[in-house]
């Protein structure tokens, strides 16, 4: 049974510019969450993907969006980049939504904005 | 929606002691579940707790639900190097997102 995997797991962008992230869900799971993490804080809710439709939503702006893919992977975009954007990316899947085994997250992707 | 805030902040310890954290809220809730994250790592689950009054153990963690539903801890006994991390507690909102605590981080004087 494969876990969930993030790439790429660093990144360094320039404000103003777009970044892309990804994310396989592990074996089975049809929902895939993503979260973003400041230094020394917990994860936040972005949003949640279910059989490619967006499931609900964290207080994050348009700029952030998302898709899911057939095969349940998805992605993260981020537009016009800002400094406090930086942050560890994680990505969670699990099946059903949020079910009693809790989430399987993703090694994350550590994205810096200079 | 529901909040958790999460108690101490940091804790620090001398290897072979006793940690515990604490999570609270002010509204009842539905479950709550547990989650470590290593330093440079990604926060893994460690258990869900659903009844009033739940008691799980696993191993050297216990893992308490209070009688209300309101607050819940996390017990290690005999801690060893192994323990560091940041433990978070997180609920469920809806159907669709947990709210994490803002954790708390354990290191381990050797």
């Amino acid at each position: 049974e494969t876990g969930v995997t993030q790439s790429p797991t660093h990144l360094i962008k320039t404000r103003g510019q777009q970044v892309t992230l990804r994310c396989s869900s592990q074996s089975g799971h049809n929902t895939v969450s993503w979260y973003q993490q400041a230094l020394g804080q917990g994860p936040q809710f972005i949003f949640q993907y279910y059989r490619e439709e967006e499931n609900g939503r964290g207080n994050f702006p348009p700029r952030f969006s998302g898709l899911q893919f057939p095969n349940y992977s998805s992605e993260l975009n981020v537009n016009a980049l800002e400094l406090d954007d930086s942050a560890l990316y994680l990505c969670a899947s699990s099946y059903p939504i949020v079910g009693p085994r809790g989430y399987t997250f993703g090694s994350g992707t550590r994205l810096t904005v200079v | 929606g529901q909040q958790v805030m999460q108690i101490p902040q940091y804790q620090h310890v001398q290897e072979g002691e006793d940690f515990t954290t604490y999570c609270n809220s002010s509204t009842t809730l539905s479950n709550i579940q547990w989650y470590k994250q290593r330093p440079g790592g990604h926060p893994v689950f460690l258990i869900q707790l659903v009844k009033s009054g739940e008691v799980k153990k696993q191993k050297r963690l216990t893992f308490q639900f209070g009688e209300a539903k309101k607050n819940s801890s996390l017990h290690i006994t005999a801690t060893q190097t192994t323990d560091v991390g940041t433990y978070f507690c997180a609920v469920i909102q809806g159907a669709q997102k947990l709210v994490f605590g803002q954790g708390t981080r354990l290191t381990i004087n050797p």
